[in-house]
């Protein structure tokens, strides 16, 4: 069965720092990888995808994560923070042979000015 | 863009009562989802059906079913709601293995057992 777990629950950083969020996840089968993102009071919308070819892959508001699969991670990251990526952030993954799309349980982030 | 619409944004139900939650895609999407989402739990994967009267338990199936009588409606229910069934329920559609496995998400229902 497949499952994907997060490590860090609440994270709390500055502005301009980095970021790097974890996601590892358990499948021995070929996987579609996913990073989503719910900002407050908004429904969850799609940060990045990893569906096959180059492993560092780019999403919206520049944010890249690289999928690593000798480790079975897919770690999101972020060179600079901005107060408004003050979110909770989802890895989800969903295996090539079925639709079924499992989610961790989310890392919260918070972004002080 | 795929629109996927959920009937209530809140709902309060008392203990007991049946409660239906429905979900309506608009971009001919073979798969939809139901997940419920909690604090520190994250979204948890309760029902999906990857064709018209087809489904497939997700990891929390006890105490709901749903229906799909037609492509682009999913409906959850919940026979006797009770208190532990307080949540944000999510549905997602999404194209399937035939096309872009991404799935887009509504807004959510708030659904208050008391």
């Amino acid at each position: 069965a497949q499952s994907v777990s997060q490590h860090n629950h609440h994270v709390i950083l500055s502005e301009a720092a980095s970021l790097e969020l974890g996601c590892n996840y358990s499948y021995g089968g070929t996987v579609n990888l996913f990073w989503y993102v719910q900002y407050p009071g908004q429904h969850l919308q799609l940060l990045l995808k990893y569906f096959s070819g180059d492993p560092l892959v780019k999403g919206i508001k520049g944010f890249e994560a690289e999928f690593i699969k000798s480790k079975f991670s897919f770690n999101l990251r972020k060179p600079s923070v901005q107060w408004s990526d003050t979110a909770e952030y989802f890895c989800a993954v969903n295996a090539r042979n079925t639709d079924k799309l499992i989610f961790g349980t989310g890392t919260r982030l918070q972004v002080f000015p | 863009d795929v629109k996927v619409t959920q009937s209530s944004r809140y709902l309060v139900k008392r203990t007991g009562e049946k409660v239906f939650l429905e979900c309506v895609q608009d971009m001919d999407h073979e798969n939809m989802f139901w997940y419920r989402q909690d604090p520190g739990l994250g979204l948890r994967l309760i029902y999906f059906s990857y064709d018209v009267k087809m489904k497939e338990k997700g990891d929390i199936p006890e105490g709901y079913s749903v229906s799909r009588e037609k492509k682009e409606r999913f409906s959850l229910i919940l026979e006797s709601a009770s208190t532990n069934q307080t949540s944000m329920y999510l549905c997602a559609s999404s194209a399937g293995t035939s096309g872009s496995p991404r799935a887009d998400f509504g807004p959510g229902t708030r659904l208050t057992v008391t």
